[in-house]
């Protein structure tokens, strides 16, 4: 079956920019996860979504970065007023909830210059 | 705080060697552990999922093993093949309530034909 998608593949914005990140879940799937992977860094929580509770934001680094999720499905993360340090791979993952096996899509490259 | 350490963080060997990585984690109360390999621009995959009471996990070539109370889990690849080059990470849900994976940085691991 179809995995964890995320749009685009690569973005590369002026800082000072908006830019939004799609997720597609796959589908069945509950629970949705946003990560940040730093160059040389390990895998950074951001933000995650389980049925109609409301998401755990704990992970998010500044009120630059929200997320939302519509449907129960797909998940949009938006990074206002980019830096370069926002500089990053953003990963989605997704599973049917209660700690399960996480699947996760190939990422977003996003270049802040 | 829960902790996870992965060493070495880069190991290199021959084509067909059989091999352990290590995986370390600082608070031995888990919920599961995750293996996943990450080959070069792409995203995550899943290998295997360890549930807190087992003591490890099979998967063909693959072997992951748990133990709780040393708060250590070790990856053993058998046979190796340059195919297996990739960056492999692990990662527990802590108990509690967390919904959240806690990531290594991941060891990576280069096969030589």
């Amino acid at each position: 079956g179809a995995g964890v998608s995320q749009s685009p593949s690569n973005k590369v914005t002026e800082k000072g920019k908006d830019v939004e990140l799609r997720c597609d879940p796959i589908s069945g799937h509950t629970a949705l996860y946003w990560y940040r992977q730093s160059l040389g860094q390990g895998l950074e929580f951001l933000i995650y979504f389980q049925g109609n509770s409301a998401p755990d934001k704990s992970g998010l680094p500044s009120d630059r970065f929200s997320a939302e999720r519509t449907g129960g499905s797909v998940s949009t993360l938006t990074i206002q007023r980019t830096q370069q340090e926002d500089s990053a791979v953003y990963l989605c993952a997704s599973n049917r909830g209660m700690r399960g096996e996480q699947y996760f899509g190939p990422g977003t490259r996003l270049t802040v210059t | 705080k829960q902790e996870v350490t992965q060493i070495p963080a880069a190991l290199s060997v021959p084509e067909g060697e059989n091999l352990v990585l290590n995986c370390s984690f600082t608070d031995s109360a888990i919920y599961n552990l995750q293996w996943f390999r990450q080959d070069p621009g792409k995203g995550l995959t899943s290998l295997l999922l360890i549930q807190s009471s087992q003591r490890e996990q099979t998967s063909g070539r693959l072997n992951a093993s748990l133990d709780k109370s040393s708060g250590r889990s070790t990856l053993y690849i058998a046979a190796s093949q340059p195919g297996d080059s990739a960056t492999y990470l692990c990662a527990v849900y802590p108990q509690g309530g967390s919904e959240k994976l806690v990531f290594g940085k991941g060891t990576k691991l280069t096969v030589n034909p």
